[in-house]
């Protein structure tokens, strides 16, 4: 059990289109779920925190405008990266937890590039 | 703000040779986590550690806690081409349930 499914796996827009990046839980109730980015060769970098029902949490220097994030159910998230720009090109990669029991379930990840 | 330390950075090695990867702290952790990511995927959970001067073994991987919850090592023996990937640390505490990664350790395992 404890997948997580993302989706796109790759995508490549336009600089000035947004994309939507999605995560879901398949076989369990994800209680919280995180985004990160990860810039070639780095490690994860937290982007924000979301709850299914409330306001995304956002990582100091993580423009809220610029990347948001909807948490409409238990089992799926959503990462708009607004108005992109070629520096916004990145590996996108979203997380999973359920019952608050330090068990987190990661996607496969999104490759966007921006052109 | 704790300050997460992962070393080496980057690691080169041949098959066969053992290794250790350290993740160093100056704060005290309820329980750390290890991943192995390859390139163009999400991080696998490898183990958690929960108690101080734990040890835990995973085939050829032995990872410690340190006694203080404050650091961990990852040790790997025989390293064979498949270990290659970045070995992230990821340490829990403070109440707080986000996971926040260390800067991670670039294996390259050469046959």
């Amino acid at each position: 059990g404890a997948v997580v499914s993302q989706h796109p796996s790759r995508v490549i827009c336009k600089s000035g289109t947004s994309v939507k990046i999605e995560c879901r839980s398949l076989d369990f109730q994800a209680t919280t779920m995180f985004w990160y980015r990860q810039f070639p060769k780095q490690s994860l970098m937290l982007m924000a925190t979301s709850n299914e029902g409330s306001k995304a949490t956002y990582e100091q220097g993580v423009e809220k405008d610029k990347f948001l994030i909807n948490h409409a159910s238990l089992t799926l998230s959503t990462l708009t990266v607004t108005s992109a720009h070629p520096e916004d090109s990145s590996f996108y990669i979203c997380s999973a937890t359920r019952d608050r029991q330090a068990r987190y379930t990661f996607g496969s990840g999104t490759r966007l590039t921006v052109v | 703000t704790q300050l997460l330390e992962q070393s080496p950075q980057f690691l080169s090695i041949q098959e066969g040779e053992n290794l250790t990867v350290y993740c160093n702290s100056s704060s005290v952790f309820s329980s750390l986590q290890w991943y192995r990511q390859e390139p163009g995927e999400g991080p696998v959970l490898l183990v958690t550690v929960v108690t101080g001067g734990e040890v835990k073994k995973l085939k050829r991987l032995t990872f410690q806690f340190g006694d203080a919850r404050k650091d961990s090592s990852l040790h790997i023996t025989a390293a064979q081409p498949g270990d290659t990937g970045l070995y992230l640390c990821a340490p829990q505490g403070g109440g707080s349930e986000k996971l926040v990664f260390g800067k991670g350790t670039k294996l390259t395992v050469n046959p």
